[in-house]
């Protein structure tokens, strides 16, 4: 069965602590890996795509990483606006095959 | 700028009482779907429509209805058949293929059952 699972449930960091966030999918045949930051209460955002083992993609103190079996999403130093859920998502076929999410709190 | 518009933000529904949440995007993407969100579960796939006038069942169509007469709006009925409708629900649309940045999502209808 294809699925995706995401670890820790939830991290609590301090403000410039850095930490990574692990996303592993068991889906054949993917056509791409997606991660999404979602606030409380709204829809989630479109952070990096990722295509292939061995590709990374960076954006502010964000970094995604991705291997044939897990992707990676890096914080380094982390303020407080970084807190939210990030999700992560594996496309294949048509559709998407969505995780549960990583609630990241990050304190002052 | 455009987006994806779902109203209502809070929505409460009575036993039995069939509700309808809308969905409205203006990015001309041709594909459409519908998600609902618990807490600590993955989104679930309820129906999707990759052009108009046609809509296929997701992982947990039971109890919902959809429609596609236009292009822009993907309105989901929540019948009386859904035995647990409470959730958040999201709607999202992408260009045919999902291309590079995946789906765009609406902000959400919470639904509550009272």
């Amino acid at each position: 069965e294809d699925q995706v699972t995401q670890s820790p449930e939830a991290l609590r960091l301090q403000e410039g602590e850095s930490s990574s966030l692990n996303c592993s999918y068991t889906v054949s045949g993917l056509r791409g890996l997606f991660w999404y930051r979602q606030d409380p209460g709204k829809g989630p955002e479109f952070l990096f795509t990722l295509y292939s083992a061995g590709e990374e993609k960076e954006k502010e103190r964000l970094k995604a990483t991705l291997t044939k079996k897990e992707s990676f999403l890096h914080i380094t130093a982390p303020k407080p606006e970084d807190s939210a859920t990030y999700l992560c998502a594996s496309h294949y076929g048509q559709n998407f095959v969505f995780g549960p999410g990583t609630r990241l709190s990050v304190l002052p | 700028d455009g987006g994806i518009t779902q109203s209502p933000k809070y929505l409460f529904r009575k036993e039995g009482q069939n509700v309808t949440l809308s969905c409205e995007q203006n990015l001309n993407h041709d594909a459409m779907y519908w998600y609902r969100q618990d807490p600590g579960q993955g989104l679930r796939l309820i129906y999707y429509s990759q052009i108009v006038n046609d809509f296929q069942k997701g992982d947990i169509a039971e109890g919902y209805s959809v429609s596609r007469e236009k292009k822009e709006s993907f309105p989901l009925t929540v019948t009386s058949a859904q035995k647990n409708p409470t959730a958040f629900y999201l709607c999202a649309s992408s260009t045919s293929g999902q291309g590079a940045r995946g789906y765009t999502f609406g902000s959400g209808t919470r639904l509550t059952v009272v």
